[in-house]
């Protein structure tokens, strides 16, 4: 089991505002970093050390952190934003890394 | 450009051993660890371990203990995954990402190879 978790799956209607989020002990130590798999891709990195966007992400995506929470919001969801998403960081046992369970994000 | 090119898809049958190549250009390879990540049909993503940038140092996922081993070679920049004794369950995409991390206080990926296809069957 992850230790890492986010919701199962969410929606969000066309333009409106999604907050996507992953809670873990571990987020109280580290930043969570945020990535986007879109069927049969790789996943893509669009948000890293708390609220970093890569070149080539847009603004709407944004990220933040408070207590054992990170998350990942987009501020008016475009159709091309429907993804599953995963949280990862540090896990605060030790040496090795883990993702959270995913979000299915559907854009109405 | 960064970029990580990933072997092709690989059939095998239970008991067997699987080795996937990651290319890596772009980038000084010796300066970045790279991780393993893989995704079963259907599933979310899957960390199995990482190599640190000169090879000589493993960290594997505690599940994959004893079967998995991660190798670099730098005179090629390629690093390798193989994953033996292999069964049903095993069969999924296994990427290869670049590690980046600041501060140790943070850690992401970027970018991941393609994926390759590991398909276990009899």
């Amino acid at each position: 089991s992850s230790e890492l978790t986010q919701d199962p799956a969410l929606s969000v209607a066309l333009g409106q505002t999604v907050r996507v989020t992953c809670q873990g002990d571990s987020l109280r130590t580290y930043y969570a970093s945020w990535y986007q798999q879109k069927p049969g891709q790789a996943p893509v990195l669009v948000m890293y050390a708390k609220n970093n966007r890569p070149p080539g992400i847009p603004d709407r995506f944004s990220g933040s952190s408070s207590g054992n929470t990170a998350s990942l919001t987009i501020t008016g969801a475009q159709a091309e934003d429907e993804a599953d998403y995963y949280c990862y960081s540090r896990d605060i046992r030790g040496d090795r890394w883990v993702f959270g369970g995913g979000t299915k994000l559907t854009v109405l | 450009q960064v970029h990580l090119v990933q072997s092709g898809a690989e059939v095998k049958k239970p008991g067997a051993s699987v080795k996937v190549s990651c290319k890596a250009s772009g980038y000084t390879f010796t300066s970045h660890y790279m991780h393993w990540v893989r995704q079963a049909p259907g599933q979310g993503l899957e960390w199995m371990g990482l190599i640190n940038p000169n090879g000589v140092r493993t960290i594997y996922a505690q599940k994959f203990q004893g079967r998995v081993t991660m190798t670099r070679d730098t005179s090629t920049n390629t690093d390798y995954m193989e994953l033996s004794s292999l069964r049903s369950e095993d069969t999924a995409v296994y990427y290869c990402a670049r590690d980046i991390s600041e501060a140790d206080k943070s850690w992401w990926l970027d970018p991941w190879g393609q994926g390759t296809l590991v398909t276990v069957s009899s």
